[in-house]
Parts: C-alpha cells; sequence; structure tokens
C-alpha cells in the first residue's frame, strides 16, 4: 500500500523558517517526480514545488522561489520542503504528492503569524 | 504562466444529474490536464489523467474529453457521493497551475 506522510508542520512567526517531511512508502521512490502543493484555508490548490527523480531539477512557481527548497533522500523514501523568509501567506495546508498526482498524504498545516 | 479558466464556480445539481465542469488553458497544453475530486477535510483524489483517462478506482460514470482549449470533467447520473470540489491542474509546463476549484452540491 502506498503511503505519503507528513510531518514537520506547526506555528512559525513570519521570517523565520521551518523544514517539512514527507516519509514515502509502498512504491520505488526513486523513480518518480515527487511534489508539494498547498491549499490556504478555504480556498484553492496552490503547486509549489517539484524534484526530479535524481534530485537534480527542481521547480517552483514565483510565489515560493528564491525562500523554498525542495529535496529529497532516494536512499531514506523522503521528501523535504525547508521553507525559509516565511510570510503570513504560507499560511496552508501543505501536502506531499507523487507527481503523477495518484498519491497525496493527508497534509500538514503550517500557520505563520506572530 | 499559463491560466486555467475553470467553469463554474458554484455548481447546484440533484442526484441523477448529468452535470459537466469546464477548464479553459490560455495556452496550448496539449493532453496535460488532470481532474482532481477534493472533499471536505480530505486530500485530493486523481479522477482523469492525460485529459480523457479515468484513473484507478474511479467510477465509469466519470469522463474526460477535450475540445480544443477547452477541458470538460462529465458526471453521469450523479450519485450523493460525488459532492465535492473539483479542480483542473495543467502540468504541461512549470509552474504547473490549477483551476479555481467547482463546489458541486446539492440543489
Amino acid at each position: 500500500e502506498v503511503q505519503l506522510v507528513e510531518s514537520g508542520g506547526g506555528l512559525v512567526q513570519p521570517g523565520r523558517s521551518l523544514k517539512l517531511s514527507c516519509a514515502a512508502s509502498g512504491f520505488t521512490f526513486s523513480n518518480y517526480y515527487m511534489a508539494w502543493v498547498r491549499q490556504a484555508p478555504k480556498k484553492g490548490l496552490e503547486w509549489v514545488a517539484t524534484i526530479s527523480t535524481s534530485g537534480s531539477r527542481t521547480y517552483y512557481p514565483d510565489s515560493v522561489k528564491g525562500r523554498f527548497t525542495i529535496s529529497r533522500d532516494n536512499a531514506k523514501s523522503s521528501l523535504y520542503l525547508q521553507m525559509n523568509s516565511l510570510k503570513s501567506e504560507d499560511t496552508a495546508t501543505y501536502y506531499c504528492a507523487r507527481h503523477d498526482g495518484g498519491y497525496w498524504g493527508q497534509g500538514v498545516m503550517v500557520t505563520v503569524s506572530s | 504562466d499559463i491560466q486555467m479558466t475553470q467553469s463554474p464556480s458554484s455548481l447546484p445539481a440533484s442526484l441523477g444529474d448529468r452535470v459537466t465542469i469546464t477548464c479553459r488553458a490560455s495556452q496550448d497544453i496539449g493532453n496535460y490536464l488532470r481532474w482532481f475530486q477534493q472533499k471536505p477535510g480530505k486530500s485530493p483524489r486523481l479522477m482523469i489523467y492525460g485529459a480523457t483517462n479515468l484513473a484507478a478506482g474511479v467510477p465509469s460514470r466519470f469522463s474526460g474529453s477535450r475540445s480544443g482549449s477547452d477541458y470538460s470533467l462529465t458526471i453521469n447520473s450523479l450519485e450523493s457521493e460525488d459532492m465535492a470540489i473539483y479542480y483542473c491542474l495543467q502540468h504541461n509546463e512549470y509552474p504547473n497551475t490549477f483551476g479555481a476549484g467547482t463546489k458541486l452540491e446539492l440543489k
């Protein structure tokens, strides 16, 4: 059974950093592009980042480019999202997802507030 | 960036109805279009990939189609479990972009 389990969310002050993790199981993690998608409270879905199988290529929208860094450890079947210089508008539930869209984690809440 | 204009934003419907949700792409995205269903408090679920292909485990009353830059999700014979928010996603190029969502609700 495929599982994606996020962790690392919480309350953080504006300007601070937070690192999310996603533990994958049930599939060959190293064979798949992976992504992070977020959803602000009562809002729609927003794609946040994608990483290639080896980690050599990463992609971001302008809203997070330069502040967020996606990475992976294929040996640990884990995906990460380092979030720096956090803003109130980054408040959202963050989902780890296989890039083909077929599998998603349960989501982890990040609240940026003083 | 490619804009995905999704309509309608809200769709009241009755059980047994046939409903259609549409996304219009601002640029060519080929068939790199997916549809997701999201229920309250749940993660999104892939319904359609490649614009027209049914994802695993999705009931056959769901279908996807394309006409030029317009992509549609159709649900035949609506059931109560179909009440949810539906999103389209283009993944032809980065940044990948979602439509704003369509809330399907009982009339």
